[in-house]
Parts: C-alpha cells; sequence; structure tokens
C-alpha cells in the first residue's frame, strides 16, 4: 500500500514571496503519478499540478513548480510571488499506474494550509 | 473543460433517513466514477468506486449495506447514504476520469451532508 506523508500542517506566507510545501511517499511501484491539489474554501478540488513518474524534468504551471526527487520519494511543491487567492489547503497525491482496479484511485496526504497573509 | 456535477451540495436530513447524491459527468462518459469522503479538517478517504454496468468495489472498512452506489449511465453514478446517522455527517465529493486517461481527473464540487 502506498502512504502519502505531508509533515507541515500550516504554512504562512506573505504576498509576493515564496513558499515550499513538502510531501514524502512510499511505494514500491515503478509507474505512478504525483498531483498537488488545492481545496479552498468553497471545496472544491482543484488541480494544481501533476508529474508523471517516469519524467525527470519537473512540472511547472506558472507560479507553481515542483522538485520531484523519486530516489528519496520526495515530491515538494513550490509557489512564487504567492497571491491572496492561494490561500486554501493543498493536497499531495499519488495515483499508481496500470490496468488493474487500483489505477484512478488518489492517495491524498493529510494536507497543508497555506495562508497568504498581506 | 470537462465537468462534472454533483448535487446536491448541502443536504440535512434527520437521522434514520436516506439520502441520495448525484455525481453526473457533463460532457463527457465516465465508465468509472469515484467516490471520497473528507471530515472536517481533514483529507479526502476513498469510499468507493462506481462502475457502470456492474458493480461498486468498495474499500475496506466501508458498509456497502451503508453506502449503495449506482452507476446507472455512462453519466450518473448515485451514492445513496442510507439510516443515516449523525457520524454520518461529512462532505462527500465524486470524481469522474476522462477517456484520455485515469491520471485525469475531475471532481464534483462536493455534498456536505448534516445528519441530525
Amino acid at each position: 500500500a502506498q502512504t502519502v506523508t505531508q509533515s507541515q500542517p500550516e504554512m504562512s506566507v506573505q504576498e509576493a514571496e515564496t513558499v515550499t510545501l513538502s510531501c514524502t511517499y512510499d511505494t514500491s511501484e515503478s509507474n505512478y503519478y504525483l498531483f498537488w491539489y488545492k481545496q479552498p474554501p468553497s471545496r472544491q478540488m482543484i488541480l494544481v499540478i501533476r508529474q508523471e513518474a517516469y519524467k525527470q524534468q519537473n512540472a511547472t504551471e506558472n507560479r507553481f513548480s515542483v522538485n520531484f526527487q523519486k530516489a528519496a520519494k520526495s515530491f515538494s511543491l513550490k509557489i512564487s510571488d504567492s497571491q491572496l487567492g492561494d490561500t486554501a489547503m493543498y493536497f499531495c497525491a499519488f495515483m499508481k499506474h496500470g490496468s488493474d482496479d487500483s489505477w484512478g484511485k488518489f492517495q491524498f496526504g493529510a494536507g497543508t494550509q497555506v495562508v497568504v497573509t498581506p | 473543460g470537462a465537468v462534472v456535477s454533483q448535487h446536491p451540495s448541502w443536504v440535512i436530513c434527520k437521522s434514520g433517513t436516506s439520502v441520495k447524491i448525484e455525481c453526473r459527468s457533463l460532457d463527457f462518459q465516465a465508465t468509472t466514477m469515484f467516490w471520497y469522503r473528507q471530515f472536517p479538517k481533514q483529507s479526502l478517504m476513498l469510499m468507493a468506486t462506481s462502475n457502470e454496468g456492474s458493480k461498486a468495489t468498495y474499500e475496506q472498512g466501508v458498509e456497502k449495506d451503508k453506502f449503495l452506489i449506482n452507476h446507472a449511465s455512462l453519466t450518473l453514478s448515485t451514492l445513496t447514504v442510507t439510516s443515516a446517522h449523525p457520524e454520518d455527517s461529512s462532505f462527500y465529493i465524486c470524481s469522474a476520469p476522462h477517456r484520455w486517461g485515469k491520471n485525469i481527473q475531475y471532481f464534483g464540487a462536493g455534498t456536505r451532508l448534516s445528519v441530525l
């Protein structure tokens, strides 16, 4: 079974500053996906970024980037130039790739609450 | 883009009654949908996988008779919480994978269930 660990319950950052959220995971799988999802107060899950494990290049999406260290099983998210709208709960998630029943299922971490202050 | 509609967004019911939650893919077909449960300030936990044309598969510890799932069509899955009790109060979220692959999924907006 896979486990996803987010060790930071809450992070506070000032507007325009940078914050990094940590995520580690444990798996014996070789082919999988990693995700960061954002859940604002509306509770709608919003995809921030996705990384395929077979890709060495770190994924980026505008102000969001990841540091994917496969050997260390680490997948951190960096939010640059933080904005008030970034205030949300951020979940790291693991998904196994395959053709069996486990494909498509997310294993989420406990979440990190990010608070962006003016 | 693809959208998943979840209804109702909030429901309050009396203890002992049943509540149905719908999850609908609006512009794509979903042969599989997933149901998650989220307690306040906690993470999402997978409850079950809804399969069109066949029985749902439940995660360990989830009561099949308590949480009935029906995937009636390629665009609709329903979760019925039967004989609801206060401990069933939670936030329920569905997700549906795009046909391009299960690593691309769309989440419903969630349903807040409050059982009195």
